[in-house]
C-alpha cells in the first residue's frame, strides 16, 4: 500500500516567491495534518482537516501561510510571499478516524518536503 | 495543557548495549494516547508504536520494548543489543481523547557507535 506522498521532496526559492507544498494522503484516511520541523522549534502542527474540512489551523504561522483540502486525496500548503525563516522541512500525516469518528488513531508521515528559502 | 517531556537530548552508545530513552508526559484526559515514532537520518518520521492509557501492559517487539507506567506518567523506550541502524532521533508524541493533535517531544538523539 502506498503511504503519504508528498511532493515536492527538495525546493530551493528566492525570497518573495510563492512556494505550494503537495499531499496525498493514504486511501481511506480522512484526517489530514501539516507539520513544520526545524531545529529550534521542533515538531509543530500547522493546520488539520476532517473529511476535508479545516478543523484548527491556530499553528499557522501568520497569513502568508494557506492550506486547502479539495477532496479526500489531495491537499495544499501554500506559502505567498515565501521568506528565508520560512525555511524548513514540512510534513504531511493522514490518519484513519476510527470508532469515534476523530483522528485520533495513528498518524503516518510523509518523507517531507525540505524548503530553503534564499 | 498537555506536555512531552523527553530529558535526554542525545545519547551516545556502543553496539550491543542496552539503551533505554525517557519520556515522561503531563495531560488532564484521563483517556490518551502515547506514541513513539523514529526519525532516521534519512529524515523521515516512522511509527513505532502506539498505546492507550487503559493500557498497561508492556509491550515487546523484537529488540524494541516499551514500559508504560501511569503512576509516574512516564512511557519509557528501551532499545535491547542496540544496533548502528538504530541511530536516529526518537520522539515520543502524546494525544488526547478531545484533541485530534500530537503533541511531540523534543526528540532524543541516539547515536549507536560500531
Amino acid at each position: 500500500d502506498a503511504g503519504v506522498i508528498q511532493s515536492p521532496r527538495h525546493e530551493v526559492t528566492e525570497m518573495g516567491q510563492e512556494v505550494t507544498l503537495r499531499c496525498k494522503p493514504i486511501s481511506g484516511h480522512n484526517s489530514l495534518f501539516w507539520y513544520r520541523q526545524t531545529m529550534m522549534r521542533g515538531l509543530e502542527l500547522l493546520i488539520y482537516f476532517n473529511n476535508n474540512v479545516p478543523i484548527d489551523d491556530s499553528g499557522m504561522p501568520e497569513d502568508r501561510f494557506s492550506a486547502k483540502m479539495p477532496n479526500a486525496s489531495f491537499s495544499t500548503l501554500k506559502i505567498q510571499p515565501s521568506e528565508p525563516r520560512d525555511s524548513a522541512v514540512y510534513f504531511c500525516a493522514s490518519s484513519w478516524p476510527g470508532r469515534s469518528g476523530r483522528g485520533i488513531d495513528t498518524q503516518y508521515f510523509g518523507p517531507g518536503t525540505r524548503l530553503t528559502v534564499l | 495543557a498537555q506536555k512531552v517531556t523527553q530529558a535526554q537530548t542525545e545519547i551516545s552508545v556502543v553496539e550491543k548495549e542496552d539503551v533505554t530513552l525517557d519520556c515522561v508526559y503531563e495531560t488532564r484526559d484521563t483517556t490518551y494516547y502515547l506514541f513513539w515514532y523514529k526519525q532516521p537520518p534519512s529524515g523521515e518520521l516512522v511509527f513505532l508504536i502506539r498505546r492507550n492509557s487503559f493500557d498497561e501492559q508492556n509491550e515487546i517487539s523484537g529488540r524494541y520494548s516499551w514500559n508504560f507506567q501511569k503512576s509516574t506518567s512516564s512511557f519509557n523506550f528501551t532499545i535491547t543489543a542496540s544496533q548502528v541502524v538504530d541511530s536516529a532521533v526518537y520522539f515520543c508524541a502524546l494525544s488526547g481523547i478531545n484533541t485530534d493533535k500530537l503533541i511531540f517531544g523534543t526528540g532524543t538523539r541516539l547515536q549507536v557507535f560500531p
